[in-house]
């Protein structure tokens, strides 16, 4: 069955430290892959997607992600957090080869900001 | 435009209790989907539809029933509610066309938090 597994569950830092969140999925063939966030009391917003093309995708905020296809994985960066990125993260893959949309998440990453 | 719009924002409800929750969005997207939300669990996918009048079952499909008689409603109705099934219930919806390989965006509601006493 496809999966995608977040390796964090819970993470904190202190402002100005990089972040790295993992995201690796199990699924053979071509994938889209996206990284949502959700703040405190809202709903889940987009912070880039990949396609094709740039493995590499910048987002919105300074986050950027690689998509590496070797390794089937899809990492979440930013080289200096704000108090303001507080928040759940979720990895999620959406297969090719059918006639949907359908979203596979992961189990999300919850990051907490120390000012 | 609204987005996607959900009803009610909080529900409580009793063991056995029906009841529907509203999903609606006015982006003329033919994809949506019903996400629930539970902790250390991420986001699981219950029904989804792509387009009106085609419905199709999630990853966790069981208590739930859905229809789409119009491209911009998809309501989600718990027939004998269980406490199995307190959780934050996400919709969700994105263009596409049903055989095209898009793999576009979905724009999320604002979700709805029910409590199954």
């Amino acid at each position: 069955a496809q999966s995608v597994s977040q390796h964090n569950h819970h993470v904190i830092l202190s402002e100005a430290a990089s972040l790295e969140l993992g995201c690796n999925y199990s699924y053979g063939g071509t994938v889209n892959l996206f990284w949502y966030v959700q703040y405190p009391g809202q709903h889940l917003q987009l912070l880039l997607k990949y396609f094709s093309g740039d493995p590499l995708v910048k987002g919105i905020k300074g986050f950027e992600a690689e998509f590496i296809k070797s390794k089937f994985s899809f990492n979440l960066r930013k080289p200096s957090v704000q108090w303001s990125d507080t928040a759940e993260y979720f990895c999620a893959v959406s297969p090719y080869g059918g006639a949907t949309n359908k979203l596979i998440f992961g189990t999300g990453t919850l990051l907490a900001v120390q000012p | 435009n609204a987005g996607v719009t959900q009803t009610p924002k909080f529900q409580v409800l009793k063991t056995g209790q029906s009841m529907t929750l509203q999903c609606a969005q006015d982006m003329n997207h033919e994809y949506m989907s019903w996400y629930r939300q539970d902790p250390g669990m991420g986001l699981r996918l219950i029904h989804y539809s792509v387009g009106a009048g085609i419905t199709d079952q999630g990853e966790v499909p069981n208590g739930y029933n859905v229809s789409r008689s119009t491209t911009e409603d998809f309501p989600l109705r718990l027939l004998s509610a269980a406490p199995s099934q307190t959780s934050v219930y996400f919709c969700a919806s994105s263009s596409g066309l049903a055989g095209v390989i898009v793999g576009n965006e979905q724009f999320f509601g604002p979700g709805t938090r029910l409590t199954v006493l």
